[in-house]
This record gives structure tokens, sequence and C-alpha cells, in this order.
């Protein structure tokens, strides 16, 4: 089946830090893959996304690289920021179309 | 360009009642999708509809419905309600076919409570 596996949080950063938070997956047929940022109050926003295998994803500072051989699609930024503070997403959809597979979310606090 | 918008914002229902969901997607944006958020979960998928049709169905009782409209706002229909019914309704439109691994774009929500 379809499936998104997220590392557990919640995660505590300090300011300028390094992030990583881990993502696999298992799909049948080829998947596109997602993250998504939840801030409070809020529906979900698309982060970035990578339709194919070595496609790397990117946008404000994060990126997550589509690697088919380890069906992974960690989550990196170089340099947190307070406003970073969100649950973020991993999701899939295979081409069936029908339906997005998101993961549990990982919330991420970066404190100053 | 407006995103997709849902309303209403919150609603307090009780058990055994039935409720109204509604969704405007993006202009021009001819697939809705419907899922739950549990608090401190990932959305679970309900419903996805494509022009007018049910293209997608999850793994909900038969008191969840849904329809779309020829103007593609769609409705969420919950009836004899659960506690357990208590979550974060989202809708989420997409441009394509449902079949084209489009983004799904998502609103704010509807924080449904019951009581």
């Amino acid at each position: 089946g379809n499936s998104v596996t997220q590392m557990e949080g919640p995660v505590t950063l300090s300011e300028e830090a390094f992030l990583t938070i881990n993502c696999t997956y298992t799909a049948t047929g080829y998947p596109s893959l997602f993250w998504y940022v939840q801030y409070p109050g809020e529906g979900l926003q698309l982060l970035l996304k990578a339709t194919k295998a070595d496609d790397k994803g990117s946008n404000k500072g994060f990126e997550a690289t589509y690697r088919k051989e380890t069906t992974s699609f960690h989550l990196e930024k170089g340099s947190v920021q307070v406003s970073d503070s969100a649950v973020y997403f991993c999701a899939l959809s295979v081409n069936t179309g029908n339906q997005f597979y998101f993961g549990t979310g990982t919330s991420l606090t970066v404190i100053p | 360009d407006a995103g997709v918008t849902q309303s209403p914002t919150h609603l307090i229902k009780t058990r055994g009642q039935h409720v109204t969901l509604r969704c405007s997607p993006i202009s021009g944006h001819k697939s809705v999708s419907w899922y739950q958020q549990v608090l401190g979960q990932g959305p679970q998928f309900i419903f996805q509809y494509y022009e007018k049709e049910e293209r997608g169905r999850g793994n909900f009782p038969d008191r969840f419905s849904a329809r779309q409209f020829p103007n593609y706002s769609s409705e969420l229909n919950v009836n004899a309600l659960l506690l357990g019914d208590s979550a974060l309704y989202l809708c989420a439109s997409s441009s394509g076919r449902p079949w084209d691994n489009q983004p799904q774009h998502f609103g704010d929500g509807t924080r449904l409570s019951i009581l």
C-alpha cells in the first residue's frame, strides 16, 4: 500500500541551527513527494515538491531530495529561524491521483 | 487571487446532529478533496471530486457524503455526529486532472467540535 513515515517530534532547535526531518515512504506505482507546513490555526501550505527520482525540491531555504533507492525524502534547512516554528508534513501522491497520503507531522519549535 | 475558502471556520454540534461544510476552490481548479485532521495527526483523505463526479473515497463510514456543484464548489455532509468526528476538516483544490499529481492547495479548514 501507500504510506509515509516521519520522524517523531517535537523538535526544538536554537535559532541558526541545522534542521533535518526524516521522511520515508512506501508506494504502489511511482509517487510524487511533497512537504507541507502548517502554522498554528491555519491550513496546510505547500513548501516544496519533487516528482521524480533525484529531483531536489527547494523553497525558503528548505530542501529535500527524492531518493528512490532509500525511499526517502528528508527535509533540511541550514539555518532555522524563529518564524520556521510550525508542524511539517511529508506527503505522497501516486499516479492514480485519487488522494494524498500524509505522515503524522513533526512539530518544530525554534527558540531565539 | 483568492485561495481555497471554507465556511464556517468554527462549528459546535451535539451528538446525533448533522452538519454541512462548504468549500470554494481556487478559480480554475476543478478537483476538490476533503480531509479530516484529528488533533496531533496528519490529514486523512475522505473524498475527491472532479468535474462533479466522485473520483475517490477514503475509509470513512456512509455517514459522510459530499457533492460538487457546477461551479466546482463542494459540500461535505456528516450525519449522526459522533464525538469522534471532532476534528479540523480541510478542503483542498488542485489544477488539472486527479491523475496529474498536481499539488493540493488547502483552505484554513473548519474546526468541528462535537459535544
